[in-house]
């Protein structure tokens, strides 16, 4: 099946810093979603981006599809960016319809 | 609020016990996905349904089975419950299948004493 690797696996920042997370996948993807999970467990979705460049606020990301990578910018971070960031995908050639596959996340800390 | 509910929130119980998740879709997705997250295993894919039909199975234990309704809400039901089966238990709907956003559920915890 699919690989994603995700890096780096912890991300420690002060309050204000910049940060860009990295999501790497093996083969072809239709989809690719980005989340946040915070400390309460629940499962933010920040994307919806299989190939292409979006901006939210402070957030942004970019998949370049040929190259099987995406990027996800966080300009002047926040304390409330904490939590784990997930890269998860959706192989393209696979044969389960719709199930994503998750990357081993990205923790990040903000400390003020 | 992805629109997404799933009950109860949290669920303690013991083991060799059987128990019931249930969840609601978004107004309109037709597919409703299961997925766990433990320490051990990270999150992963369980089973999915599409318009009240199996679509997909993961890594789901044969303990472990599901069911979309006429009404499309789903449940999962976990039996003979083991300590290794305390996770979260996540639900997600899309509109339709494969390239489509999953929106997720805030997740029902399990936890097996």
């Amino acid at each position: 099946g699919i690989q994603v690797e995700q890096s780096p696996p912890d991300l420690i920042l002060q309050e204000g810093a910049n940060s860009t997370l990295r999501c790497n996948f093996s083969d072809s993807v239709n989809n690719l979603q980005w989340f946040h999970q915070n400390p309460w467990g629940q499962l933010i979705n920040l994307f919806y981006i299989p190939s292409g460049t979006k901006q939210n606020g402070r957030l942004s990301a970019t998949t370049v599809a040929t190259e099987r990578y995406s990027l996800l910018y966080i300009s002047s971070s926040q304390t409330t960016d904490s939590g784990v960031y997930f890269c998860a995908v959706h192989s393209a050639g696979g044969t389960s319809y719709g199930k994503l596959t998750f990357g081993q996340g990205t923790i990040l800390t903000v400390h003020p | 609020d992805s629109g997404v509910t799933q009950t109860p929130k949290h669920l303690i119980t013991a083991t060799g016990q059987r128990v019931t998740l249930r969840c609601s879709p978004r107004s309109g997705d037709l597919s409703v996905y299961w997925y766990q997250q433990s320490l051990d295993q990270g999150l992963q894919f369980l089973i999915q349904y599409y318009n009240g039909e199996e679509r997909a199975k993961g890594n789901i234990l044969e303990r472990f089975s599901a069911q979309q309704f006429p009404d499309l809400h789903s449940e999962l039901n976990l039996s003979s419950l083991e300590l290794g089966d305390s996770a979260l238990y996540f639900c997600a709907s899309s509109v339709s299948g494969e390239g489509f956003t999953q929106h997720f559920g805030d997740g029902t915890r399990l936890s097996i004493l």
